[in-house]
């Protein structure tokens, strides 16, 4: 079984700051990553991904995040947050074994003051 | 643009009623999820399916039931509900020829049962 895990249930900083957000999965065999943003009310929204290559994927609206094999990490960061970036987010790890089932963390919320 | 809808927004059902979730989507996606969501837990996988006349068991099928009459719908069935299955209930739908698929999420349906 897959795990997911997101350390921090909750992050707050200020606009214009930047911002990590911490994602660390438990799985051996071959698979992928992404980070969702559920804004409140609404559903999840994709914002990347990674499969292989390079490890530092570029994703919507200034986010980026990167893999590491070695840490079984795949951060969340932006370099200048806005208060619209206020929602919550979601990892996501999941593997190609005839379906692709999602197994995503519990989410952090991410609360940016203007 | 890939849409997932989803209906009803709200629902109020009665303990032992039966409850319909249905789920559209435009998108010609084979993969279609249904997922709950609640606080602590994150998203867990309800049905899945793989195109029209399939649905298969997630993690937690059960006191669920799924029907996918064709390619664009997808409903969750709740013969008996009961109080433990007021959730926020997601579809999403997925591009199966995708080697690292993408899950596009309805907006969600709120489900009290009292």
């Amino acid at each position: 079984t897959q795990t997911v895990s997101q350390s921090d249930a909750h992050v707050t900083v200020f606009e214009g700051d930047s911002v990590e957000l911490r994602c660390n999965y438990s799985y051996g065999g071959s698979i992928y990553l992404s980070w969702y943003i559920q804004h409140h009310g609404h559903g999840l929204q994709f914002l990347l991904k990674y499969y292989s290559g390079n490890p530092v994927v570029q994703g919507v609206n200034g986010f980026e995040a990167e893999f590491s094999k070695s840490d079984s990490s795949f951060h969340l960061r932006k370099a200048s947050v806005h208060w619209s970036d206020s929602a919550v987010y979601f990892c996501a790890v999941s593997q190609n074994t005839g379906y692709q089932n999602f197994y995503f963390g519990k989410g952090t919320s991410l609360t940016v003051i203007p | 643009e890939a849409a997932v809808t989803q209906s009803p927004r709200n629902k109020v059902a009665v303990t032992g009623g039966k409850v319909t979730l249905s789920c559209n989507q435009t998108n010609n996606h084979n993969n279609m999820y249904w997922y709950r969501q609640d606080t602590g837990h994150g998203l867990r996988l309800i049905h899945y399916s793989y195109g029209a006349g399939s649905t298969e068991k997630g993690d937690i099928p059960d006191g669920y039931k799924a029907s996918r009459p064709s390619q664009e719908n997808f409903s969750l069935i709740l013969e008996l509900a009961t109080p433990s299955q007021t959730s926020v209930y997601f579809c999403a739908s997925g591009d199966a020829l995708s080697s690292a698929e993408t899950l596009y999420f309805g907006s969600g349906t709120r489900l009290t049962v009292l």
